[in-house]
């Protein structure tokens, strides 16, 4: 079964400072898909970026990017210049084809003002 | 607006009660989803619907019932066999089941035993 594991439960950064956000996973597959998500105080999950495997570029959504490492099943969040509104839970999620959507255990992101 | 809403917020069971929590989706999504996110976790997958009249266990399905009547409406029944209701629930839908296609969350129900 796939697993998707985030090693760290907490990060913290300055606000307008860039951190980056660790996620490995365990495939046996070559086509996938993989999506970091946000889950704010609200608890509302928001997508932040998505990556196909396929695509050897790294997903870019503004202040967010990714480096995607296919062969070291790594897919870690970059965010940059990070800001308040940043604060939240990040799960790191992948899937391929029509399974399920699988998640790893979250990271707690807390921005200092 | 196009979206996903969850009702209620907050919902208290009772011993031996069932309870339905609703999601209802405006998108003109095929698929729907239900997770259930337990304190310093992340979401396991309970039910999910590809299309109407149609549904299939997640990891997670026993003392739960699904129904999927209705393309924007696929509610969640939690019944007295669910032994730990207590939980986050989050409903999703996707344009369709696959896996390259983004799902979009509503913002949950808060389930709490009395």
């Amino acid at each position: 079964a796939q697993t998707v594991t985030q090693s760290q439960p907490e990060m913290s950064v300055q606000e307008a400072e860039t951190v980056t956000l660790s996620c490995t996973y365990d495939t046996s597959e070559s086509d996938y898909y993989l999506f970091w998500y946000k889950q704010p105080p609200s608890r509302q999950m928001i997508l932040v970026i998505r990556q196909e495997a396929y695509k050897q570029q790294n997903a870019t959504e503004n202040r967010f990017s990714v480096n995607f490492q296919k062969a070291a099943k790594s897919f870690s969040l970059k965010i940059s210049d990070s800001q308040l509104g940043d604060a939240a839970m990040y799960f790191c999620a992948y899937r391929r084809g029509a399974q399920k959507l699988v998640f790893g255990q979250g990271t707690r992101l807390t921005i200092n003002p | 607006d196009g979206g996903i809403t969850q009702s209620p917020k907050y919902l208290f069971r009772k011993e031996g009660q069932n309870v339905t929590l609703s999601c209802e989706q405006n998108l003109n999504h095929d698929a729907m989803y239900w997770y259930r996110q337990d304190p310093g976790q992340g979401l396991r997958l309970i039910y999910y619907s590809q299309i109407v009249n149609d549904f299939q266990k997640g990891d997670i399905a026993e003392g739960y019932s699904v129904s999927r009547e209705k393309k924007e409406s696929f509610p969640l029944t939690v019944t007295s066999a669910q032994k730990n209701p207590t939980a986050f629930y989050l409903c999703a839908s996707s344009v369709a089941h696959a896996g390259g296609e983004t799902q979009y969350f509503g913002p949950g129900t808060r389930l709490l035993v009395l």
